[in-house]
């Protein structure tokens, strides 16, 4: 139990377009989602918080306008990166929390913005 | 202070014995503990949670809680190189009310064969 998949695993784009990630809750219903940032050897950076059917909460620092999150429903979230530039390449994470407990981490996706 | 903190690293072990990692958190009112596994290039993986003070068993790793001294601690007993891997902590805080948890950098754990 308790699978997060996250879609796509790698992707390579150019710079100026935009990215989608999707993030997945197979086996549960997920009252929260979270979308992390990692960048090689760092720490988990956590990007945004979001709850299904209403607007994500971003961390200082973190452009909403940029990284769109939108939380359709109780197992699917998405995060849009517009306009990637090259140091948006970085390993993006999610995780959902089917309570006010621990979270499950999706596998990542690593995006490379040439 | 930070929310949460870990021991700067590397810890080696070598292969059979006991890794100890520690951790520190900053809120007190804080209820839920976890400890994730994350191997280089992967996404982390929850090993252990805890909410209660003392410790709590899972195979060979064994989660121990002190809430009045705010520490929490991962032991991972008979080492295996498997085991090799960025352990992080994970608080629960109270303070912002939200489901959101605050992770510690990390603690790597090289386990030699």
């Amino acid at each position: 139990g308790a699978v997060v998949s996250q879609h796509p695993s790698r992707v390579i784009c150019k710079s100026g377009t935009s990215v989608k990630i999707e993030c997945r809750s197979l086996d549960f219903q997920a009252t929260t989602m979270f979308w992390y940032r990692q960048f090689p050897k760092q720490s988990l950076m956590l990007m945004a918080t979001s709850n299904e059917g209403s607007k994500a909460t971003y961390e200082q620092g973190v452009e909403k306008d940029k990284f769109l999150i939108n939380h359709a429903s109780l197992t699917l979230s998405t995060l849009t990166v517009t306009s990637a530039h090259p140091e948006d390449s970085s390993f993006y994470i999610c995780s959902a929390a089917p309570g006010a407990g621990e979270q499950y981490f999706g596998p990542g996706t690593r995006l490379t913005v040439t | 202070q930070k929310e949460v903190e870990q021991n700067s690293g590397p810890l080696s072990v070598p292969e059979g014995a006991i890794a100890s990692l520690n951790c520190t958190y900053s809120d007190r009112g804080s209820q839920s503990f976890f400890w994730y596994r994350q191997y280089s290039g992967k996404s982390p993986e929850l090993i252990m949670f805890i909410y209660s003070n003392g410790d709590k068993e899972d195979g060979r790793f064994t989660a121990q809680l002190n809430k009045a001294s705010q520490y929490v601690s991962l032991l991972i007993r008979d080492s295996q190189p498997s085991d090799s891997a960025t352990y992080l902590c994970a608080v629960r805080p109270v303070i912002r009310g939200n489901n959101r948890l605050a992770f510690g950098k990390g603690n790597q754990v090289v386990v030699i064969p």
